[in-house]
């Protein structure tokens, strides 16, 4: 089953932060996080293996509530760059992964 | 490394013609994903190998629909009778794996079909 992102939607001013939850119904092996700019291919930005950690990236980290199926991206101190669609992927095992259907981010100057 | 392509990168077709996409991973990748995309929605899976098999196909997925990797290098994905709900973009990524692990995938540039 599809995991679920919220916000769908966030528009920020250049140096703000930015949460972006993913919630699945199923138990979680893995989480993992891309941003896609308009006309482009997804891009790879952490992945995250259960046992709750976190990572960092930048300006940008992640949560990984396996307890809860919870992942949260964090963006600290957002860039004009940040903007673009972030997906979450989720798998169950080793195998397939899931997406949501993206948070859209707008940052602006 | 170059990183994963795909070919052609547009294709416009009429309906209930066949089409086929190649994808060219990232060399010595062991995983290779094929996704659907459309407009506002994640990377829809369709299917995935490991090397030469054939490990999983989504449900979702009808019989029109059928991918290879002959050799565990680039594979096709065959689109037969094509509808017009077939318009989308074709995403494939390819990923490293090492026994029981995830790894980060790596997507390509994509095949946008246009079902006329």
């Amino acid at each position: 089953q599809q995991p679920v992102q919220s916000p769908q939607a966030v528009i920020l001013r250049e140096g703000e932060d930015a949460v972006i939850n993913c919630s699945s119904s199923k138990a979680l092996y893995s989480v993992h996080w891309y941003r896609q700019k308009h006309g482009e291919a997804p891009v790879f930005l952490m992945i995250l293996l259960k046992g709750g950690e976190q990572k960092g990236h930048d300006k940008i980290s992640a949560s990984f509530n396996e307890k809860k199926q919870q992942s949260s991206l964090y963006l600290t101190a957002s860039q004009l760059s940040y903007s673009g669609t972030y997906f979450c992927g989720t798998n169950t095992n080793a195998g397939k992964s899931t997406f949501g259907d993206g948070t859209t981010l707008t940052v602006k100057p | 490394d170059t990183g994963v392509s795909q070919d052609p990168r547009h294709k416009i077709t009429k309906r209930g013609q066949n089409v086929t996409f190649r994808c060219d991973p990232i060399s010595e990748h062991n995983r290779l994903y094929w996704y659907r995309q459309t407009l506002g929605q994640g990377p829809e899976f369709l299917t995935y190998f490991q090397n030469e098999a054939q490990l999983e196909k989504s449900r979702l997925l009808s019989d029109r629909f059928s991918a290879e990797r002959p050799k565990g290098s680039f594979s096709t994905l065959e689109i037969q009778r094509t509808e017009q709900g077939d318009s989308a973009m074709y995403l494939c990524a390819s990923s490293p794996l090492m026994l029981g692990s995830v790894y980060e995938q790596y997507f390509g540039p994509g095949t946008r079909l246009t079902v006329t």
